[in-house]
């Protein structure tokens, strides 16, 4: 069982649908990660929370919209989504300070957007 | 701005043989932390090993050792003994430690390991 888990690990949507993907770690840590990883293409970081604060948002549509309701869980709310949101989506963890603090990757989302 | 460079886009190694996974950075940050993830086909990325820009020694984990040359902003993934467990995607990645945020993680493109029989 991994630290970090993410729900669901598959999701097929149309251009018009909404969904969420869940992220839950259970490390104890209180910084976490939404990255993007598109064929061919470095991971993107999308978004990071620190202490349940969004500290980084890295122009992202507003398509995309997370949620850190506390320091366990993330979530990402997705609608009216494009074609070329299609990726897998990667949700990390970490503590907050010290640059020697490895990240905990989840399992990951393939979305596929239709 | 940070930026992290793997050449090698793939790479094969026979069984039980000794392979070597290029990254070079760029960074004007005088304190940062240097990271190699392993991406198997399942898609989880699995953090293997960490060195810190001020560590005298180079770091090591079991099979997987860093050769960390500062001056020349290298840090090369050297993997031991290759298993056929190994095939993979392997991603270089660096983060500052003079971020107020989360210290989020700048990656390479990676490179795709494949081992042989």
């Amino acid at each position: 069982e991994t630290g970090v888990t993410q729900t669901p690990r598959h999701l097929v949507m149309g251009m018009t649908n909404k969904k969420s993907l869940k992220c839950e770690q259970h490390l104890g840590h209180n910084a976490m990660y939404w990255y993007k990883q598109s064929a061919k293409k470095p991971l993107e970081l999308m978004f990071v929370y620190s202490l349940e604060e969004r500290v980084e948002n890295n122009s992202v549509p507003s398509r995309f919209s997370p949620e850190c309701p506390n320091s366990s869980h993330l979530f990402l709310h997705l609608h009216t989504l494009q074609p070329e949101d299609s990726a897998l989506y990667l949700c990390a963890s970490s503590h907050r300070t010290g640059s020697s603090y490895e990240q905990y990757f989840g399992p990951g989302t393939r979305l596929t957007v239709t | 701005a940070q930026k992290i460079t793997q050449t090698q886009p793939g790479m094969f190694v026979q069984e039980k043989e000794a392979v070597t996974l290029d990254c070079t950075y760029d960074t004007s940050d005088p304190s940062y932390g240097l990271f190699w993830y392993k991406q198997p086909s399942s898609g989880e990325m699995i953090f293997l090993i960490y060195q810190g820009s001020y560590d005298q020694q180079n770091a090591t984990e079991g099979r997987y050792s860093l050769n960390f040359q500062k001056a020349r902003k290298s840090a090369n993934l050297v993997i031991s003994a290759s298993q056929l467990g190994d095939s993979a995607m392997y991603f270089c990645a660096m983060r500052p430690s003079n971020s107020n945020s989360g210290y989020a993680l700048n990656f390479g493109k990676g490179t795709s390991l494949l081992v042989t029989p």
